[in-house]
């Protein structure tokens, strides 16, 4: 089975960038590199996704290693609200389901 | 556009009981999948239905079953409850493409079995 590795934890400070990593070294062709994450009390929410190429949008960028054996989630100005579990999800495409690992737990101080 | 939606979101059940969950999906997903977290397993696949018909299915006992509406909505139903079937059980509904991109999760119904 297709496998990530992530850090347990994080810490950062408000305001300032935070790169999430994620190792996902079996991962093949066209499978798709997912992230979610869960704030506390809630369901996960999606981050974002890509395949080949960096990616951006309104919440985070991902950043995909050119051989897209891991990959890094760049959050640009951390806020306390932005504490949470990162789950960076095994690659998959076509009828995929997502299954969650433990995730990195991040921790952002005032 | 109403989000996803679980129903009760608390419960507390005796051993040797029943229970039923209720998810109502965001309008237009026709995918609902149901998850299990706990604080020793974390968040575990239960199954995945689309159009009525369970698509794809976890690694859990037969006593944990589901169906979906016509109107996409599901329930999930855990019969002769155990103390380890606590947990906050999660709904997630996604639009069908070719490609599985992004899936919307409610907040969840937390079950205590006492």
């Amino acid at each position: 089975d297709a496998k990530t590795t992530q850090p347990n934890s994080m810490e950062s400070n408000e305001e300032e960038p935070v790169h999430l990593p994620c190792n996902h070294s079996t991962i093949s062709g066209t499978d798709y590199i997912h992230w979610y994450r869960q704030l506390p009390s809630q369901g996960p929410e999606y981050v974002i996704h890509g395949l080949t190429s960096n990616v951006n949008n309104r919440m985070a960028s991902l950043a995909i290693a050119e051989d897209r054996k891991s990959s890094t989630l760049i959050l640009h100005r951390a806020t306390l609200r932005d504490a949470a579990v990162y789950y960076c999800l095994p690659p998959g495409g076509g009828s995929y389901i997502p299954t969650f690992g433990r995730g990195t737990s991040l921790i952002v101080h005032p | 556009k109403a989000g996803v939606t679980q129903t009760p979101r608390y419960l507390i059940k005796t051993r040797g009981q029943q229970v039923t969950l209720s998810c109502s999906p965001i309008s237009g997903h026709r995918s609902v999948s149901w998850y299990q977290q706990t604080p020793g397993q974390g968040l575990q696949f239960l199954f995945e239905y689309f159009s009525e018909t369970q698509r794809n299915k976890g690694n859990f006992p037969g006593r944990f079953s589901g169906r979906q509406f016509s109107n996409s909505r599901s329930e999930m139903n855990v019969s002769t409850l155990e103390l380890g079937d606590s947990a906050l059980y999660l709904c997630a509904s996604s639009p069908e493409g070719e490609v599985w991109t992004e899936a919307f999760f409610g907040q969840g119904t937390r079950l205590t079995v006492v």
